[in-house]
């Protein structure tokens, strides 16, 4: 599999303010999906972002709320925009190779907001 | 509405031990069923399986993928304190989409 690089690892923020993640592949991938885990939960799919179009968001997120960038085939970021404490989450990135293959995952960004 | 459903929700075994994790799952065209190890963030991959009947094995870890039932297992066989860590499984439809589990907690004690 390919690798995914996530910065930054870990913030603590200031609520009302954004954070911005980003999320650089080592090859080039078709879709890339944004996920949210919130404390003791799954994950939780945010957005599919494909390269050239407009995200794709799942019932419950917004793209006031998370923009994402799509601008190449190798790079995302997500932005949690406004934050308040209950956006405190790990937020993962994710990608697959190809049609059946399996997904892999970036190192996580865990946001705590105060 | 397509759900996957993961239990137990934690476990606590000795080292030495065998564990198994169910995986149940409901899901519109499926195509795939993934295991995950997740210890700190990233969850790691373990498996994907496809077909019925199969039994997937890496080391002490295997898989297999029941369709009519619409369930999975992961055994643990020999289990390690380096085995504690919350195990995800995952549905993939056609959709491209990840349905994940609410994951099964493993605690090994020595």
């Amino acid at each position: 599999s390919a690798v995914i690089s996530q910065k930054p690892s870990r913030d603590i923020c200031q609520r009302g303010t954004s954070l911005t993640i980003q999320c650089q592949v080592d090859s080039q991938v078709t879709m890339m999906f944004w996920y949210r885990q919130q404390p003791g939960q799954s994950l939780t799919l945010i957005a599919t972002a494909n390269q050239g179009s407009e995200a794709t968001y799942e019932s419950g997120f917004v793209i006031d709320k998370f923009p994402i960038s799509r601008p190449n085939l190798t790079f995302s970021t997500l932005t949690v925009s406004n934050m308040s404490p209950e956006d405190s989450s790990i937020y993962l990135c994710s990608s697959e190779l190809g049609a059946g293959a399996e997904a892999f995952f970036g190192q996580g960004t865990r946001l705590t907001v105060v | 509405e397509d759900k996957v459903v993961q239990s137990p929700l934690s476990l606590v075994v000795h080292e030495g031990d065998t564990v198994t994790l169910n995986c149940s799952y409901e899901v519109t065209n499926f195509r795939s069923l993934l295991w995950y190890k997740q210890e700190k963030k990233a969850p790691t991959f373990l498996f994907m399986l496809t077909s019925s009947g199969i039994e997937k094995k890496s080391g002490r870890l295997s898989s297999i993928l029941d369709k009519k039932e619409l369930f999975s297992i992961l055994n643990i066989t020999a289990t390690q304190t380096g085995d504690s860590a919350v195990y995800l499984c995952a549905v993939e439809a056609n959709t491209d989409k990840l349905i994940f589990g609410t994951g099964t907690r493993l605690q090994v004690f020595p």
